[in-house]
């Protein structure tokens, strides 16, 4: 079965870091493009970031780019989103989610339960 | 603002059909067939419904199809079910410097 489960999220004040974690299982992640989008309270979706397979290609928003920064450690199976300099406007549910294979769009077609991020002072 | 614009709310009956529509540009859901369609539940995350325009993945019940028409793109869900109360998000690829965009999401209540 295939897992994403997020971490890493909370409270934190303007202008601070946070670094979120996605821990992968049921598939095999090294094959897997795996993506950030984020859902800020009552609103829609935003995709954030995404990184290839084998970390090749990157890609940002552009209202993260410059801040936020996307790994992946395919050895641990795991996925991660640095976030500096952060802004009110950030505070959001932020989902891992993964890129489905074969298409060449970008449908996700799982994703984790999402974790809350607040900035705030 | 929301980059792919759809309407705010659409509502119907058990048994009966509805449409949701998915307005973009060129550069998006009009130049490409990749455009996606999500379903969302109240405090659950998204699940994928429909990609590159028309395709189901695998579980997804037939009565979820999608199709597009010059900029828009749209879902129809047949006969209606009580369980298909949600939101609704269409996403395209852009060649824009964002790759991905989402539309502002459609509540879908079954009177």
């Amino acid at each position: 079965e295939v897992q994403l489960v997020e971490s890493g999220g909370g409270l934190v004040k303007p202008g601070g870091s946070l670094r979120l974690s996605c821990a992968a299982s049921g598939f095999t992640f090294s094959s897997y493009s795996m993506n950030w989008v984020r859902q800020a309270p009552g609103k829609g979706l935003e995709w954030v970031s995404s990184i290839s397979s084998s970390s090749g290609y990157i890609y940002y928003a552009d209202s993260v780019k410059g801040r936020f920064t996307i790994s992946r450690d395919n050895a641990k199976n795991s996925l991660y989103l640095q976030m500096n300099s952060l802004r009110a406007e950030d505070t959001a549910v932020y989902y891992c989610a993964r890129k489905k294979l074969n298409s060449g769009s970008y449908p996700f077609d799982y994703w984790g339960q999402g974790t809350l991020v607040t900035v705030s002072s | 603002q929301s980059a792919l614009t759809q309407p705010a709310s659409v509502s119907g009956s058990p048994g009966q059909s509805i449409t949701i529509s998915c307005t973009g540009t060129s550069s998006d859901v009009g130049g490409y067939k990749y455009v996606s369609w999500y379903q969302q539940h109240p405090g659950k995350a998204p699940k994928l419904m429909i990609h590159d325009v028309s395709n189901r993945p695998s579980g997804v019940s037939n009565r979820f199809s999608g199709s597009k028409s010059g900029n828009t793109a749209s879902l129809t869900i047949s006969g209606l079910q009580a369980e298909d109360e949600a939101e609704y998000y269409c996403s395209s690829y852009t060649s824009s410097s964002t790759l991905v965009v989402f539309g502002g999401g459609t509540k879908l209540t079954v009177l």
